[in-house]
């Protein structure tokens, strides 16, 4: 399987406690993002890393939220003290970018599956 | 600040019969468009993206998208209906000068009837 994936695909958790979901990009590809989806919306950016660096991050993005690219491949994601509202589908998505390409316009975004998290 | 807006929740079609599902959006600077599917328990899946040129795009699975520039509009559309198409479809833009987050709208659950 050449796709993103992620791992867990679920996860359970008590309130209070830390999570930590991996995300393995497409083989090749410089950039990987985080979403989140809630229950009947859309999916909001959360962050997103070029190689090793991150560089946006989305005002969900509280400091419980950590996320990091070590070594420009797979990213994890870590959620200290969760809280309930933190409940969401966590989706990683990864795509190649043609830094000197001519032609312009974005690439395109391929998602992984995604982690569900519940926090009870 | 870009925003996504698809005003329909859910699209019923019959099999066979032509489906469209509505995406406008709000940019600063030219707008990348694109459109996704999401199965039950799944990611999300491209169907096709707008960049430049032909303002008709055509996608996978014989869906294509027309972008409007003046009615800020890029509709989703398919010919003929399939049961199997039945999913939830996210319309997505990437504004030129707002990096490269892309930003979705709350999606459309489009369900095929037989």
């Amino acid at each position: 399987d050449t796709g993103v994936s992620q791992d867990p695909r679920h996860k359970i958790t008590k309130r209070g406690q830390n999570v930590t979901f991996r995300c393995d990009p497409i083989s090749e590809h410089n950039r990987l993002y985080w979403y989140r989806q809630t229950l009947g919306q859309g999916p909001e950016f959360l962050t997103y890393f070029q190689n090793e660096a991150q560089l946006e991050k989305s005002r969900l993005l509280s400091d419980r939220f950590s996320a990091e690219r070590p070594k420009g491949s797979f990213s994890t994601l870590e959620i200290q003290r969760t809280e309930q509202g933190d409940s969401a589908m966590y989706l990683c998505a990864s795509s190649l970018a043609q830094l000197h390409a001519v032609a312009g316009g974005p690439e395109t975004q391929y998602f992984g599956p995604g982690t569900r998290l519940l926090v009870l | 600040a870009q925003s996504v807006a698809q005003p329909e929740d859910q699209v019923n079609v019959a099999e066979g019969n032509p489906l469209t599902v509505k995406c406008t959006y709000s940019v600063s600077g030219n707008p990348y468009l694109f459109w996704y599917v999401q199965y039950p328990n799944r990611g999300l899946q491209f169907l096709l993206k707008y960049i430049t040129g032909d303002n008709l795009v055509k996608g996978s699975y014989g869906f294509e998208a027309e972008f409007n520039k003046s009615q800020t509009s890029f509709h989703l559309k398919k010919p003929s209906a399939l049961v199997s198409d039945s999913a939830l479809y996210f319309c997505a833009v990437r504004g030129g000068n707002a990096g490269n987050m892309l930003t979705f709208g709350g999606g459309t659950r489009l369900m095929v009837k037989p």
